[in-house]
């Protein structure tokens, strides 16, 4: 199994660019979730999905968008990039609430 | 997030010595997740804890749920330099509207010296 794989790993926006980080998971997990981990703040929280057709906010859901058109993918959108969402964006799913989550690998997104 | 807190923030110890993380939380949690993040990494799972009082154990780490389910420690005996890393608390806090997102904690860096 490849778990919750996250592409690409690296990425530099220019401020007002967009793009699309990818996240897939071949668990059949209903639950899947996207965190920004920032120094000094530790992950916070940006969508959340309980399943296919379903997405909720997090934390800091500002600037972000996301879908769940099927139970395998969870894309997040950056819709202008701006230097604040420098980051490294993480991927997480979980087969229901009891369980824990597995990451992804991450991807360290730089935008100038 | 603010409604996790973890300490110490950072913590260096010798190879061989037993060490404690703790969580708290202001709210009652309905579960409570310990990950470890290797720098520059993902996070590996370690254990939930879900009933107050409860305690768990893999290899040399110990998890403990007050009873208050309001705290949580994690405790690593003879502590190894691959116990190195980032732990970072994890939990369910319930809400009016969901009950379906995790929220962490800042994390503590554990050093170890050989």
């Amino acid at each position: 199994n490849a778990g919750v794989t996250q592409t690409p790993k690296f990425q530099v926006l220019k401020t007002g660019q967009s793009m699309t980080l990818q996240c897939a998971q071949d668990m059949n997990h209903e639950y899947m979730s996207w965190y920004r981990q920032d120094p000094g703040m530790g992950l916070r929280l940006i969508h959340y999905s309980v399943g296919a057709g379903i997405t909720d906010q997090g934390e800091v859901p500002n600037g972000y968008n996301v879908s769940r058109s099927t139970t395998e993918d969870f894309p997040l959108r950056l819709l202008s990039a701006a230097p604040s969402q420098t980051s490294v964006y993480f991927c997480a799913s979980s087969r229901d609430r009891d369980g824990g989550y597995t990451f992804g690998s991450g991807t360290r997104l730089t935008v100038v | 997030s603010q409604e996790l807190e973890q300490s110490p923030q950072s913590l260096i110890v010798q190879e061989g010595k037993n060490l404690t993380i703790n969580c708290t939380s202001s709210k009652t949690l309905y579960g409570l997740y310990w990950y470890k993040q290797k720098y520059g990494e993902g996070l590996i799972f370690l254990m939930m804890l879900q009933k107050g009082g409860e305690e768990k154990s893999h290899e040399k780490i110990t998890a403990k749920l007050d009873e208050k389910k309001q705290q949580s420690s994690l405790h690593i005996t003879a502590s190894q330099p691959s116990h190195a890393g980032i732990y970072l608390c994890g939990a369910d806090i319930p809400e009016k509207t969901s009950y379906d997102k995790v929220i962490f904690g800042p994390g503590t860096s554990l050093s170890v010296i050989p």
